[in-house]
């Protein structure tokens, strides 16, 4: 079974632009949850969708959006990017909400210059 | 805001157990502990999570204290594969569902 998968791997943006990430849940899974890594905070909650509606949200800004497909893939926007966005961004896909265990994708490292 | 407190970095020599501590004096009765991992380069992986009571699975063993104040995560002949940063995070109820609120981690290097 393939695993989370996200795309692109790396990118390069500057201040004000926005960005789109993509996640691939494994296959039957139906809750994607997305982090942002950062050497200063570590790992902090993003969103969680489940069945194309967020369910769950951590303490970003607005300019942070996601939305989930009814096939589960997922995306993630951030707009007007500022410096401070520069982070690993991981994807997290489970069977379902609340369930035990999620597995990671590799992530997106976003760079803003 | 963090919800567990570890070492920043611990030494183990491989096939020796690793024991990795983790306080969470502030955790309610109904939150999960969980224990990640994740090797350089990769995304986290899940390795154990437990409530009140120890539990032990192919990968560890996590050992809850009565007070639910602290655990231990002991992973029993450390291989140089084992080298990663180890996530001690406590399960909170969020608005609608729940959230992993993760620690710093500490950072475990496997010796030869």
């Amino acid at each position: 079974k393939a695993g989370v998968t996200q795309t692109p791997r790396y990118l390069i943006k500057t201040r004000g632009q926005q960005v789109t990430l993509s996640c691939s849940p494994i296959s039957g899974h139906r809750s994607v949850s997305w982090y942002q890594q950062t050497p200063g905070q570590g790992l902090q909650f993003l969103f969680e969708y489940f069945s194309e509606t967020q369910r769950n949200k951590g303490n970003f800004p607005g300019r942070f959006s996601g939305r989930q497909f009814s096939n589960s893939r997922s995306e993630m926007n951030v707009s007007t990017l500022e410096l401070g966005d520069s982070a690993l961004y991981l994807c997290a896909s489970s069977l379902d909400l609340a369930d035990n265990e999620q597995f990671f994708g590799p992530g997106t490292r976003l760079t803003v210059l | 805001d963090a919800k567990t407190t570890q070492p920043p970095s611990m030494d183990c020599a491989e096939g020796r157990a690793a024991n990795l501590p983790c306080n969470h004096s502030t955790i309610s009765g109904n939150e999960y502990v969980y224990w990640y991992r994740q090797i350089h380069s990769q995304g986290p992986q899940y390795i154990i999570h437990g409530l009140k009571n120890n539990e032990t699975n192919e990968m560890a063993s996590l050992i809850i204290t009565e007070d639910r104040k602290s655990s231990t995560l002991i992973l029993p002949h450390a291989t140089l594969r084992d080298t990663a940063v180890y996530y001690c995070i406590v399960r909170v109820r969020g608005d609608s569902n729940y959230q992993l609120i993760w620690g710093a981690g500490t950072k475990l290097i496997i010796k030869p």
